[in-house]
């Protein structure tokens, strides 16, 4: 158990939805990370905060969007999904902007 | 977007034998990282390399950051049925905020008993 969790763990919708995926960090991280594992590209990163301001983008869509939360969990919000969106996401999290990151056990989204 | 290149794809070995993976880069990294993911997990963090030439060891595995800290090596001693699953490499740059990881595309590792 690394103690970064995330909410849900799995999550099926349709195309054209809205989907909201949770994290909670690890007890005294500041830093989370947001990335995205499908199997023709790998695990991408997408963004991540350092106590509540973004700090780096990725390979994130516009039509993906997040936040942390001044108690430090973060958010990440998908819009307008299409079939090609369906993945496992994963947030990860570290102390500072560059200790080593601990991964969460992800959310499978399935876009129908 | 950027990845690493890791080989092998996938490995199929007997149980005890040793295992020899490698990742390597067009870039320069500051950190190299080895995790390892079973099916329906977050990858779990194996081994942390810091400085080129480091040579870490956690139990069976050792891990090498390659002197022009384009490449690192992980190596399995005496596999075991629970050793198996994919394991990825990744690459970590610092300056400005980028303390995003690069992954490698992963190594399925299966063995057999």
């Amino acid at each position: 158990d690394s103690g970064v969790t995330q909410t849900p763990k799995h999550l099926i919708t349709a195309t054209g939805q809205r989907v909201t995926l949770r994290c909670s960090p690890r007890s005294g991280d500041l830093s989370v990370y947001w990335y995205q594992q499908s199997l023709d590209q790998g695990l991408q990163f997408l963004i991540q905060y350092y106590n509540g301001e973004e700090r780096a983008k990725g390979n994130i869509l516009e039509r993906f969007s997040a936040q942390q939360f001044p108690d430090l969990h973060s958010e990440l919000n998908l819009s307008s999904l299409e079939l090609g969106d369906s993945a496992l996401y994963f947030c990860a999290s570290s102390w500072g902007q560059e200790e080593t990151q601990y991964f969460g056990p992800g959310t499978r989204l399935l876009v129908l | 977007g950027q990845q690493l290149n890791q080989s092998p794809q996938s490995m199929f070995i007997q149980e005890g034998e040793d295992v020899s993976m490698n990742c390597t880069s067009s870039s320069i990294f500051n950190t190299w990282l080895w995790y390892k993911q079973d099916p329906g997990e977050g990858p779990v963090l194996l081994i942390a390399l810091y400085k080129a030439g480091e040579l870490t060891s956690n139990g069976r595995l050792t891990a090498q950051f390659g002197i022009t800290r384009k490449d690192s090596f992980l190596n399995i001693s005496a596999s075991i049925p629970s050793d198996v699953g994919i394991y990825f490499c990744a690459g970590q740059m610092y300056g400005g905020s980028q303390g995003n990881l690069i992954f490698g595309k992963g190594t399925k590792l299966s063995v057999k008993p």
